[in-house]
């Protein structure tokens, strides 16, 4: 089925680093939406984009909707070690039941 | 944010037999309910959508014969493993749409880890 581009695929940093990360598809999708994974857990819910041009904020982490609707980034400013684990995007191309869409995930490990 | 719950957590069983998993929306109803597979390493991928109250649609390539789907109720649905084969073998997550707001998000479920021997 149908993936997003989401790059990159993994990232080894240093605590306190900023990080940033991204997704692009070649079609239009009308909502963003980036989640987190850890280990043997669901994907939980970090922020939700719903606008093309939108930048929001929760905490540390920022996402904006690319003015196209056809990408979408990620940035996590002064990483921790709590921060590590696996981030998806995904789109939703239309409302109501509409299914979602991931990327490929980007592994994200902090050296501390 | 909503609350979704699986069960059971993990679970084992041998190669032939058939393995249930429910999914709950706990503090809201959920009119849809979808499930996904994810292998070790990879994304989720969608397996079907589950509609209260009608036929669960299936995502192209799922057995609907062996991924039985059951959504009884606002608040329930159910993914059952007919005949399960090592292949199988996979981490099973649902999610679950809030209604009643224009701005649509979907809330998983905390997974099922299932082993067939």
């Amino acid at each position: 089925g149908q993936q997003l581009n989401q790059s990159p695929q993994s990232m080894f940093i240093q605590e306190g680093e900023d990080v940033s990360m991204n997704c692009t598809s070649s079609s239009i999708f009308n909502t963003w939406l980036w989640y987190k994974q850890e280990p043997g857990e669901g994907p939980v819910l970090l922020i939700a984009l719903y606008k093309a041009g939108e930048l929001t904020s929760n905490g540390r982490l920022t996402a904006q909707f690319g003015i196209t609707r056809k990408d979408s980034f990620l940035n996590i400013s002064a990483s921790i070690p709590s921060d590590v684990g696996i981030y998806f995007c995904a789109g939703q191309k239309g409302e109501g039941a509409q299914k979602l869409v991931f990327g490929q995930g980007t592994r994200l490990t902090i050296n501390p | 944010g909503a609350v979704v719950s699986q069960h059971p957590s993990r679970v084992i069983c041998k190669s032939g037999t058939s393995v249930k998993i429910e999914c709950r929306s706990l503090d809201f109803q959920a009119t849809t309910m979808f499930w996904y597979r994810q292998f070790p390493k990879q994304s989720l991928m969608l397996m079907a959508t589950s509609n209260e109250g009608s036929k669960a649609t299936y995502e192209q390539g799922v057995e609907k014969d062996k991924f039985l789907i059951n959504h009884a109720s606002l608040t329930l649905s159910t993914l059952t493993v007919t005949s399960a084969h090592p292949e199988d073998s996979s981490f099973y997550i649902c999610s679950a749409r809030k209604p009643g707001t224009s701005r649509e998000t979907q809330y998983f479920g905390p997974g099922t880890r299932l082993l067939v021997l």
